[in-house]
Order: structure tokens, then C-alpha cells, then sequence
């Protein structure tokens, strides 16, 4: 069964302090793996697509990166207006459906 | 620049009444789906549809139903409505999976739906 798996569940950094969040997923083919980002009373807005182990995404302060068993969202020097929640997403090849994992919630603290 | 778009945003009903979520996407996307989000527990799928007359169930279908009469449209259908549907309710879009590389899913604003 196609799962994904993601931690810490919470997250609070200091500005300007650097961390990662993990994605670990189990699918029988990845055609593709994404970072979604929610604010609070929005839809989930997307970041990064990966497709193969190796491949690495960047976007200001955000660098997703992709083995065969997990992802990461690196964030560097975060700044308040990062904070929200980080969805992360999986489809297999040959399958219709997106399994999301259950999010992390980052606070950056000014 | 509407991309995804769901009405209403908020709504409450009463136990045992129905009521229909609107979803309509002007990006041209054939396959369509409805999301649920609950508080610790992630999205799940409800339904999907992957072209104009197509749906399928997805992992939470029970008190659920949709059609896609057109492309644009994905309208779900709650009948007798249960506490347990108190959640919010995302409509999103995608073009086929794998037609080519960048493929993603687009979200519209969500709906808050409360039963009482």
C-alpha cells in the first residue's frame, strides 16, 4: 500500500535558524513526488515536483531533495512569513491518485 | 487567473440534510478530484474523475457522490448529512498524470462545511 509519512508533526525555528523537514514514502513506482505549501483558510499551494533519487529543487529559501526512500525540504535562514504547513505528496506510476501525507506545521518565531 | 474555484465557502447543516459543493476549473485539466481535510489526519481522496462522464471512488467515499458532466465542472453531492462531514472540503485539478514532466495538482480555496 502506497504511504507517506511525514515528521517532525510540529516545528518551531528562530529566524534565521535552519532545519528540514522529512517525507518518507512507500510506493511500488514514483512517478513523482511534491511539496505543497498551506496557509491557515487556504488551499495547499504547490512548490516542487521530484521525480528521480538525486534530483534536487530549490525556490529562495527552500531546497527539496529526493532519495529512494525519502524526501526533504531543507530550509535555510527561515523568516516568519515561512511559517505554515508543508504538505508532502506521492503518485505511483500507472495510478491515478495523490497520497498526501499529514503535514508538518513550521512557526518561525521573529 | 481562477484556476480552481469552489462555492460556498462556509456553510453549516442539519443533520439529514443534503446540499451540493460546487468546483469548476478553467485550466483545461481532465482529471478532477475532492479532497477532505481533517484536523492530525491529512487529505483524503473522496472522489475522482478523469474525464467529462468518468468518476471513481477514492478512499472515503460513504455519504459521497459526484458527477462530471463537463470538463469545467466537478460538483459533490452530500445527501443526509452526518456529523461525522463536518470538515473542509478541497476541489483540485491536474491533466492526466504522467503526460509530461512538471505535472502537479492545483487546489481551489477550500470549503468549510459543519453539520449540527
Amino acid at each position: 500500500e502506497d504511504q507517506v509519512t511525514q515528521s517532525p508533526e510540529a516545528l518551531r525555528l528562530q529566524e534565521g535558524e535552519s532545519s528540514s523537514l522529512n517525507c518518507s514514502y512507500t510506493v511500488s513506482g514514483l512517478r513523482g513526488l511534491f511539496w505543497y505549501r498551506q496557509d491557515p483558510g487556504k488551499g495547499p499551494e504547490f512548490l516542487f515536483t521530484l521525480y528521480s533519487a538525486g534530483e534536487e529543487k530549490e525556490k529562495e529559501r527552500l531546497k527539496a531533495t529526493l532519495t529512494k526512500k525519502e524526501s526533504f525540504l531543507h530550509i535555510t535562514a527561515p523568516k516568519p512569513e515561512d511559517s505554515a504547513t508543508y504538505l508532502c505528496a506521492v503518485q505511483a506510476v500507472g495510478g491515478n491518485q495523490f497520497y498526501f501525507g499529514t503535514g508538518t506545521s513550521l512557526t518561525v518565531i521573529p | 487567473n481562477a484556476g480552481v474555484t469552489q462555492t460556498p465557502k462556509f456553510r453549516i447543516l442539519k443533520i439529514g440534510q443534503s446540499m451540493t459543493l460546487q468546483c469548476t476549473q478553467d485550466m483545461n485539466h481532465n482529471y478532477m478530484y475532492w479532497y477532505r481535510q481533517d484536523p492530525g489526519m491529512g487529505l483524503k481522496l473522496i472522489y475522482y474523475s478523469v474525464g467529462a462522464g468518468i468518476t471513481d471512488k477514492g478512499e472515503v467515499p460513504n455519504g459521497y457522490n459526484v458527477s462530471r458532466s463537463t470538463t469545467e465542472d466537478f460538483p459533490l453531492r452530500l445527501e443526509l448529512a452526518a456529523p461525522s462531514q463536518t470538515s473542509v472540503y478541497f476541489c483540485a485539478s491536474s491533466y492526466q498524470p504522467g503526460l509530461f514532466s512538471g505535472n502537479t495538482i492545483y487546489f481551489g480555496e477550500g470549503s468549510w462545511l459543519t453539520v449540527v
